[in-house]
């Protein structure tokens, strides 16, 4: 069955940078895109980012465009989440979600049991 | 970015009522529109996609229709364990959007 299992949370300091990693399984990895979407603590659902199946494309949610990376590695069945400069604001669970498609269906189908974030000094 | 709203933000509703969610697009969408189920502690399930299709294993109490901005969710008959937090998200533009959530509380 499809699962994906995040890892690499924990407590950071502001300013400070933190990878998560998606480990992936049940599935053909590289046929398929990958979404990042974060929640707040008591909050709704923000979409970070998706990749495409083969990395050629990446888009950001504006919240964090330019501090944040994603990357893939077919050979391994992972994706990453490369946070730099965080703030208290990015505090929040992290889910990372398999696209229904190569990337551009936009239809998170699968997700993981996401890992918590906290930005705090 | 495309604004996601939903109608109402909570309700509350007893088991076997049939229970209406709405959303609305800031802008045209098409049929791209998907629905969730996030019940407390859990990470959110994925029920419609491309605003009427039934994801695989999902009951068919659970229904949604509509295009270009205004899109409805129902439930036929609530069951105990639909009482979680519903959020609609388009996935018509590169930078996907989820509505702010609407939560079905048990009356």
């Amino acid at each position: 069955q499809v699962q994906l299992v995040e890892s690499g949370g924990g407590v950071v300091q502001p300013g400070r940078s933190l990878t998560l990693s998606c480990a992936v399984s049940g599935f053909t990895f590289s046929d398929y895109g990958m979404h990042w979407v974060r929640q707040a603590p008591g909050k709704g659902l923000e979409w970070m980012a998706v990749i495409w199946y083969d990395g050629s494309n990446t888009y950001y949610g504006d919240s964090v465009k330019g501090r944040f990376a994603f990357s893939r590695d077919n050979s391994r069945n992972m994706v990453h989440l490369q946070m730099n400069n965080l703030r208290a604001e990015d505090t929040a669970i992290y889910y990372c979600a398999r696209d229904a498609g190569r990337g551009g269906r936009f239809i998170p189908d699968y997700w993981g049991q996401g890992v918590l974030v906290t930005v705090s000094s | 970015d495309i604004q996601m709203t939903q109608s109402p933000s909570a309700l509350s509703a007893s088991v076997g009522d049939r229970v209406v969610i709405t959303c609305r697009a800031s802008q045209y969408i098409g049929s791209h529109l998907n629905w969730y189920q996030q019940r407390p502690g859990k990470a959110p399930k994925l029920l419609i996609y491309s605003a009427s299709s039934l994801q695989d294993g999902v009951s068919s109490r659970f229904s949604g229709s509509g295009s270009g901005t205004d899109f409805t969710f129902i439930i036929s008959r609530l069951q105990p364990e639909d009482f979680a937090t519903y959020y609609c998200q388009q996935g018509y533009s590169n930078t996907i959007t989820f509505g702010q959530g609407t939560r079905v509380e048990i009356k």
